[in-house]
């Protein structure tokens, strides 16, 4: 699986959106981004997946650029619940997430 | 939403004693999976379950490590003796298709205390 790069930490203001990037620029063409999140030491929770075109469920939107070498990960209203490590996990279909070390963030009163 | 229950929620254990982690996968789910987070560290994959056998397992998952499906409704892992690094949080984790790019669920996690 191919590997993903994100920045440690964000902070993000309460009600404005927070923006995720993830590069993942030796991504292959069966492979699948998805993005999770762990609040606390919670289990890790879904919220969005995609292969090339741009997806957006109740929770997120996920943009991925054209030749999907990167991904963005769009919280529009961004609330102090959405603090959490947010994991960009590449894979494809047939095998096991692994886990990076994500991104930290923090939503500002 | 369905869910994936683990219990106990907090386990505390001896150095050498065994124990065993217990989840109950979402019921038309196909494929099991254990995962562990150390205090302040990523999230890691211990062992893949299918079809009653292991499909894949990490350098962590040695010989102290077994896993089982004993009825149609459990996944246990055993830690046979345990050790003072094998205190973690443990998520057990399940998906019903392998091959359709289906999200994991993970359960809220058993914290397990070596001392």
């Amino acid at each position: 699986d191919a590997k993903t790069t994100q920045p440690p930490s964000m902070d993000c203001a309460e009600g404005r959106a927070a923006n995720l990037p993830c590069n993942h620029s030796t991504i292959s063409g069966n492979e699948y981004v998805y993005w999770y999140r762990q609040i606390h030491s919670q289990g890790p929770q879904y919220i969005i997946h995609g292969l090339k075109n741009n997806e957006t469920n109740e929770m997120a939107s996920l943009i991925i650029t054209e030749d999907r070498k990167s991904s963005t990960l769009i919280l529009p209203h961004a609330t102090l619940r959405d603090t959490a490590v947010y994991y960009c996990i590449v894979q494809t279909g047939a095998n096991n997430l692994f886990f990076g070390t994500g991104t930290r963030l923090t939503v500002i009163p | 939403e369905p869910e994936v229950t683990q219990t106990p929620s907090h386990q505390v254990t001896q150095m050498g004693q065994e124990v065993i982690l217990r989840c109950v996968p979402i019921s038309n789910h196909l494929y099991f999976y254990w995962y562990r987070q150390i205090l302040g560290q990523k999230v890691e994959f211990l062992v893949s379950f299918y079809n009653n056998e292991i499909s894949e397992k990490s350098e962590i998952f040695d010989d102290q490590f077994s896993v089982e499906r004993p009825d149609g409704s459990n996944f246990t892992l055993k830690i046979r003796s345990t050790k003072l690094e094998d205190s973690a949080m443990y998520f057990c984790a399940s998906r019903g298709q392998f091959w359709t790019n289906e999200k994991l669920f993970f359960g809220s996690g058993t914290q397990l205390s070596v001392l």
